[in-house]
């Protein structure tokens, strides 16, 4: 399984773009980069998925460049109910053998 | 997701007993998992169920085990529960197959004491 790396936390304000990357180095070439976001006391919720460049939905953006050695998840004009736990996860979901692995996350962290 | 329910959603009982928590879900799901968090943790992988007849050990097996009932039904207990099993326990599901995005779908968790 691809291991990855993202910071244990971050900061913001109000209205500013987050933007948390994750290094996934070992990546497999069937592997996808999926995000969740976990508020307190509530279970992880699929925020999006990609497999290379760019994809957005309502929610966010990810980024990936074309080595896919590492992503970024862009949060456009946070608020304070974006303050949450995120967690980057590498792995094939097709594969007949993929299972879920969530590290520590990302802490963010918005101030008014 | 109301489509994933998990029973008790609080429960605090006391060391030596054993405990059993329950999941549920109406989304017709083939795979089922149970997560451990510790405060200010990620989540622990105990067990996983990729069908009814297949289930496997996660990181942190040691002190529990697991029922899958039927597709839709996955349970956890702990035999004789300690205090540092005292956790936030989560179950998910998700679907596999090709082309599925393989999401997971989180249940409201279970706040376990033991005291």
């Amino acid at each position: 399984l691809a291991k990855t790396t993202q910071p244990i936390s971050m900061d913001s304000y109000e209205g500013q773009e987050v933007n948390i990357t994750c290094s996934h180095n070992n990546i497999a070439t069937n592997d996808y980069i999926t995000w969740y976001q976990q508020f307190p006391s509530q279970g992880p919720r699929f925020i999006i998925q990609g497999y290379k460049t760019k994809v957005t939905n309502e929610v966010a953006s990810l980024f990936i460049p074309a080595d896919r050695k590492s992503s970024t998840l862009s949060l456009p004009r946070v608020s304070l109910s974006d303050t949450a736990v995120y967690y980057c996860l590498v792995g094939d979901p097709a594969g007949g053998s993929y299972i879920p692995t969530f590290g520590r996350g990302t802490s963010l962290i918005v101030h008014p | 997701d109301a489509d994933v329910t998990q029973t008790p959603r609080n429960r605090i009982t006391k060391t030596g007993k054993r405990i059993m928590l329950e999941c549920s879900q109406t989304k017709g799901h083939d795979r089922m998992y149970w997560y451990r968090q510790d405060p200010g943790l990620g989540l622990q992988l105990i067990y996983y169920s990729f069908d009814v007849k297949d289930i496997n050990k996660g990181e942190i097996s040691d002190g529990y085990s697991v029922s899958r009932q039927a597709q839709a039904k996955f349970s956890l207990s702990l035999e004789s529960a300690i205090p540092n099993q005292t956790a936030l326990y989560f179950c998910a599901t998700s679907e596999t197959g090709q082309g599925a995005t393989d999401t997971q779908y989180f249940g409201p968790g279970t706040r376990l004491t033991v005291l």
